[in-house]
């Protein structure tokens, strides 16, 4: 019954190199959407999907970039993780249209050492 | 852009009593609240919501109330229970996929 899974659920790595984070659905929703929240925030929006049509969030550091191959997967890059890169990596995702409800998957704990 | 306020920031509560917590948002073209509700290490689980056309909505032991004119929104939580313990974040849109958090409430209920 899962319907947004997020792989790993934890995920260590190391300061600078580089790291994927992925999200899939089986939804079939048109958008997916990535947030960070760091601890005892509020989910923070780095950039969502329509489709193929990429969003990015105009505060969103170009260190992270966005890949959605095909509608039910969307993967997250850090290129170069820092410390303060260290969080939890939220995937949701919505129908498509006007005021839809978000389904969020469980997160990824990204450990940066 | 958006604003969403939150309060209170953290609440305890005693089991079986209620609990209600508040938001206000800034942009009066929002028509769509959601309510979440997370758990420790694990994502938002939406718990009710509510569109701009609607005052009221009720599922069970929880509520919410919009409040356009004022721009305010309320989750209400009766006969609270220990699993109720978690952070509750509210939201707004205004559509085109954007979604607005509060800062969220950690809720506490002592047995």
């Amino acid at each position: 019954d899962a319907m947004v899974i997020q792989n790993p659920r934890y995920q260590v790595t190391q300061f600078g190199k580089p790291v994927t984070l992925s999200c899939s659905q089986t939804l079939n929703h048109n958008v997916m959407y990535w947030y960070q929240q760091k601890s005892s925030q509020a989910p923070k929006l780095l950039f969502h999907y329509y489709d193929k049509d990429f969003n990015n969030e105009a505060d969103t550091p170009d260190n992270f970039q966005s890949r959605r191959p095909n509608t039910s997967f969307c993967f997250l890059d850090i290129r170069s993780p820092g410390l303060g890169d260290a969080a939890m990596y939220l995937c949701a995702t919505s129908p498509g249209s006007q005021t839809e409800t978000q389904y969020f998957g469980p997160g990824t704990r990204l450990l940066v050492l | 852009g958006e604003n969403v306020e939150q309060h209170p920031s953290t609440l305890s509560v005693q089991e079986g009593d209620s609990a209600v917590i508040k938001c206000t948002y800034s942009d009066s073209a929002s028509n769509y609240f959601p309510w979440y509700k997370q758990e420790l290490g694990k994502g938002p689980q939406l718990i009710i919501d509510i569109r701009s056309n609607v005052g009221e909505k009720k599922d069970q032991r929880i509520a919410v109330t919009l409040n356009k004119t004022a721009k305010h929104f309320s989750l209400h939580i009766t006969e609270t229970q220990p699993e109720d313990s978690a952070v509750y974040f509210c939201a707004a849109s205004t559509g085109f996929n954007k979604f607005y958090f509060g800062s969220g409430t950690k809720l506490n209920v002592k047995p």
